[in-house]
């Protein structure tokens, strides 16, 4: 029983480059979420998906695409990475009430130059 | 625009006293309190959460939620060099289980 895993765990990029973070959760939850951390600032949502096939956006989205594969995966992708967008990404991932936690996956640095 | 506020710190305290942690929102709708615990590189990982007017312990920790005030708290009793990490306050919940969060208070416990 793995939770909530990511990939990569880190990775490096050139202004412009594209890639996309991998989210997978084995918890059968219906919500994830994808987060980013800067020091500082928190953890601002990027986007969210309450359920497979639904997409949301949160706080910050610019810049950002996702897409819920099925039930168990939730993916980021930066078309055209910016130096911006260094920061670090979590996944997390929520059943429904009553169960109330967000459980985070161990995180992505990224950093672009 | 939905906000959760805590004091940055550093709050300092020596090991063995009582860490008190304060976190205030703005969201009047929100249902739920939660208080996640990071290490430095580590993902956040939940210590508590509460929903209902007044306090909730769980060993040494102790969650205090004021919806009049719009305040939460958490106390940490005989704190521990272990507890030194950054503490972040979230709030929110309902359906989609949506939750913002505060920027954290770093907490250094001394041995």
């Amino acid at each position: 029983n793995a939770g909530v895993t990511q990939t990569p765990k880190f990775q490096v990029l050139k202004t412009g480059q594209s890639m996309t973070l991998q989210c997978a959760q084995d918890m059968n939850h219906n919500s994830m979420y994808w987060y980013r951390q800067d020091p500082g600032m928190g953890l601002r949502l990027i986007y969210y998906s309450a359920s497979e096939g639904t997409t949301d956006k949160g706080e910050v989205p610019n810049g950002y695409n996702v897409s819920r594969l099925n039930k168990r995966e939730f993916s980021l992708r930066l078309e055209s990475a910016a130096p911006s967008q260094t920061s670090v990404y979590f996944c997390a991932t929520w059943w429904a009430p009553p169960v109330n936690e967000q459980f985070f996956g161990p995180g992505t640095r990224l950093t672009v130059l | 625009q939905k906000e959760v506020e805590q004091n940055s710190g550093p709050l300092s305290v020596p090991e063995g006293a009582i860490a008190s942690l304060n976190c205030t929102y703005s969201d009047r709708g929100s249902q739920s309190f939660f208080w996640y615990r990071q290490y430095s590189g580590k993902s956040p990982e939940l210590i508590m959460f509460i929903y209902s007017n007044g306090d909730k312990e769980d060993g040494r920790f102790t969650a205090q939620l004021n919806k009049a005030s719009q305040y939460v708290s958490l106390l940490i009793r005989d704190s521990q060099p272990s507890d030194s990490a950054t503490y972040l306050c979230a709030g929110g919940g309902g359906s989609q289980g949506n939750l913002i969060f505060g920027k954290g208070t770093k907490l250094s416990v001394k041995p």
